[in-house]
């Protein structure tokens, strides 16, 4: 199957600061990716939908200038927490292509 | 709006038996996809099987297999003799078009079954 490549797996950041997190499509191109985020035992909770060479489609009730998203090639999407606070702790999972293929997620914890 | 519902949040089955998990959605739609995926403990998400709303065979993946009623709107998942690996969560999901036009889609999953395989 389609490979989807997120990293990191794990970042702790200090409060204030700025994260990106990658999401790559290895062996396909990808025009349209998508980021989610899970709490404990919960489900996915879509984001924001990223569209390659045009703005992203944020969900309702997501901050558009917190989680900002790039999608400048094919094959990455980029989404970065600006000014990280401890509430924006999670599990974030990007994914791509028509079935849905995962990358491994990100662990932030912001401290 | 579309909704994905999995009522059974919990459930555990004797290895080599065989287990069925439920899963209900509600859509206007006529042109979907319909999936299954596991999430061991690891929290990678893998997909298990994926059914096209139009076929009605029943979609089959080794030990995994779905029961796709469409009029019924629903799309269950039977594994038959569970292995120990077989212990996740899993999550329905729906997926079809979005609004925003041809080759974009949107994806809505359910709220999960956590399954313990019991040795």
């Amino acid at each position: 199957g389609a490979v989807v490549s997120q990293h990191p797996s794990r970042v702790i950041c200090k409060s204030g600061t700025s994260v990106k997190i990658e999401c790559r499509s290895l062996d396909f191109q990808a025009t349209t990716m998508f980021w989610y985020r899970q709490f404990p035992k919960q489900s996915l909770m879509l984001m924001a939908t990223s569209n390659e060479g045009s703005k992203a489609t944020y969900e309702q009730g997501v901050e558009k200038d917190k989680f900002l998203i790039n999608h400048a090639s094919l094959t990455l999407s980029t989404l970065t927490v600006a000014s990280a606070h401890p509430e924006d702790s999670s599990f974030y999972i990007c994914s791509a292509g028509d079935s849905a293929f995962f990358g491994q997620g990100t662990r932030l914890t912001v401290v | 709006a579309q909704t994905v519902t999995q009522s059974q949040p919990e459930m555990s089955v004797q290895e080599a038996e065989t287990v069925t998990l439920s899963c209900t959605y509600d859509t206007s739609e006529n042109n979907y996809y319909l999936f299954w995926y596991k999430q061991p403990p690891s929290r990678q998400m893998i997909l298990v099987i994926r059914q096209e709303a139009y076929k009605q065979q029943n979609a089959t993946e080794n030990r995994f297999s779905v029961n796709f009623q469409k009029a019924a709107k629903s799309f269950s998942l039977k594994i038959s003799d569970s292995q120990l690996g077989d212990t996740a969560m899993y999550f329905c999901a729906f997926m079809k078009q979005s609004s925003r036009g041809p080759g974009t889609y949107k994806y809505i999953f359910g709220t999960g079954t956590r399954l313990k395989v019991l040795a």
